[in-house]
């Protein structure tokens, strides 16, 4: 069964230091997403993404944050210079259509987590 | 704007028990509202969707939801809880756009032998 990959799995870094956070969307998708989860909150839509641009983005997704689609098959996130309040589960997922459409179903990564120290 | 409210925190039943878990939502237009589940370090999985078509939606692994609208409600069911059901749920509704999904705080199922 296909399904979206995530890597790392955890990673550890130094305030201020700049972060990848990688995925593997499902070949046949066209819609990808990025959203957190900080410890005890809510999962957080961050940003969306489609036709190689961004469709959507939260208040969450300042200038500290940015995404690309470098080869076709990777999608990765980027932070930046990361901030204590970073350290979240990173969910990537991606979908063959809209969410409310009948084939919009989102499939999600096992997360990546970030811990900024 | 949109919001849910997942109203436990936790429940716990007994296996073999009827599960109910709680979800109101608010929308400003018909919303499309789903249950996700996440197992201990397992990516979310989408256990049942609610697009506008029958009130009564059948998901994955016997659960069932009913949109109210009346109520605006969306809860989830099962009538019988199996060990392998002990995981955190999601009551997660469309946003004002078509791309962003709105999510309620979850609510851990405890499975008591």
């Amino acid at each position: 069964e296909p399904e979206v990959t995530q890597t790392p799995s955890h990673q550890v870094t130094q305030m201020g230091q700049e972060v990848i956070l990688r995925c593997v969307p499902i070949s046949n998708h066209l819609y990808f997403y990025w959203y957190r989860q900080i410890l005890g909150q809510k999962v957080e839509f961050l940003v969306s993404f489609y036709n190689n641009e961004i469709s959507e983005k939260s208040e969450i997704f300042d200038d500290q944050f940015s995404v690309e689609r470098p080869d076709g098959s990777n999608f990765t996130l980027k932070i930046r210079s990361t901030k204590l309040e970073d350290s979240a589960m990173y969910f990537c997922a991606s979908s063959e259509a809209l969410p409310g459409a009948n084939t919009g179903e989102l499939f999600f990564g096992e997360g990546s987590r970030l811990t900024v120290l | 704007a949109q919001s849910v409210t997942q109203l436990d925190s936790h429940v716990s039943v007994s296996e073999g028990t009827p599960v109910l878990l709680r979800c109101n939502y608010s929308s400003s237009y018909s919303p499309s509202l789903f249950w996700y589940v996440q197992h201990p370090n397992k990516g979310l999985q989408l256990l049942l969707k609610y697009t506008s078509a029958a009130t009564l939606v059948k998901g994955i692994n016997g659960f069932e939801a009913e949109f109210k609208k009346s109520e605006t409600s969306f809860h989830l069911t099962k009538p019988s809880a199996h060990m392998s059901d002990a995981a955190e749920y999601f009551c997660v509704v469309s946003g004002n756009s078509n791309y962003q999904l709105i999510w309620g705080a979850g609510t851990k199922l405890i499975i008591k032998p």
